[in-house]
């Protein structure tokens, strides 16, 4: 079976930095996304990584290392609306673009 | 860039009743669709694989005679809760691969479905 593992909830102040993990077990890999997802709403991509490696993309980065199942999204100069569910996902090969997700961490960004 | 639309945003139904849900790929053809459902503060989880021309194909667990998914053309796929209950009652997602090898995927606004 699949298992993506993140927090489930984590806390920051205005204007910091703040790194959500991700670990996971998958049958294959073929790309680890993240997501953002505000409350009712849909997600929307946030990142993509393959290789091994930092991936910037202005506040936010995301990192993955292959060999230990890991990845990490980094948020800087946090804003208040950066509060939102950040979700994991993981591509395994298959016939299909199917993404299996990670339960999520919700981020609340604080003044 | 690539958008998906999805209808209708909310809605509410009385038990034993069905309702369909459309997702709409715009400016773009989408032969593979997916549907995700989601629940209070859990992930997402994929129901289907809505595939243009030939049958869907369902995730287990998941009822293909109670999710009915129907992909009839390039551009749109439907998702019908056939007689519908309280348990039902959930965050309905879908989405298409898009971008440059459909690495991404772009979802759509989402239904609300409550079942009453």
């Amino acid at each position: 079976g699949q298992n993506i593992d993140q927090p489930t909830e984590m806390t920051a102040t205005e204007g910091a930095i703040v790194q959500i993990n991700c670990t996971y077990q998958t049958s294959g890999f073929n790309g680890l996304f993240w997501y953002q997802q505000h409350a009712g709403e849909a997600p929307t991509f946030l990142s993509y990584n393959v290789l091994d490696g930092l991936e910037e993309k202005g506040r936010f980065s995301s990192f993955l290392s292959r060999s230990k199942g890991y990845s990490y999204l980094l948020l800087k100069e946090l804003q208040m609306k950066d509060s939102a569910s950040y979700l994991c996902a993981v591509r395994v090969p298959s016939g299909y673009s199917t993404l299996t997700f990670g339960k999520g961490t919700m981020l609340l960004v604080s003044p | 860039g690539a958008v998906v639309s999805q209808h209708p945003s909310r809605v509410i139904c009385k038990s034993g009743t069905s309702v369909k849900i459309e997702c709409r790929s715009l400016d773009f053809q989408a032969t593979t669709m997916f549907w995700y459902r989601q629940f209070p503060k859990k992930s997402l989880m994929l129901m289907a694989t809505s595939n243009e021309g030939s049958k869907a194909t369902y995730e287990q667990g998941v009822e293909k005679d109670k999710f009915l998914i129907n992909h009839a053309s390039l551009t749109l796929s439907t998702l019908t809760v056939t007689s519908a209950h309280p348990e039902d009652s959930s965050f309905y997602i879908c989405s298409a691969p898009t971008g440059a090898g459909a690495n991404v995927l772009t979802f759509g606004a989402g239904s609300r479905l409550t079942v009453l």
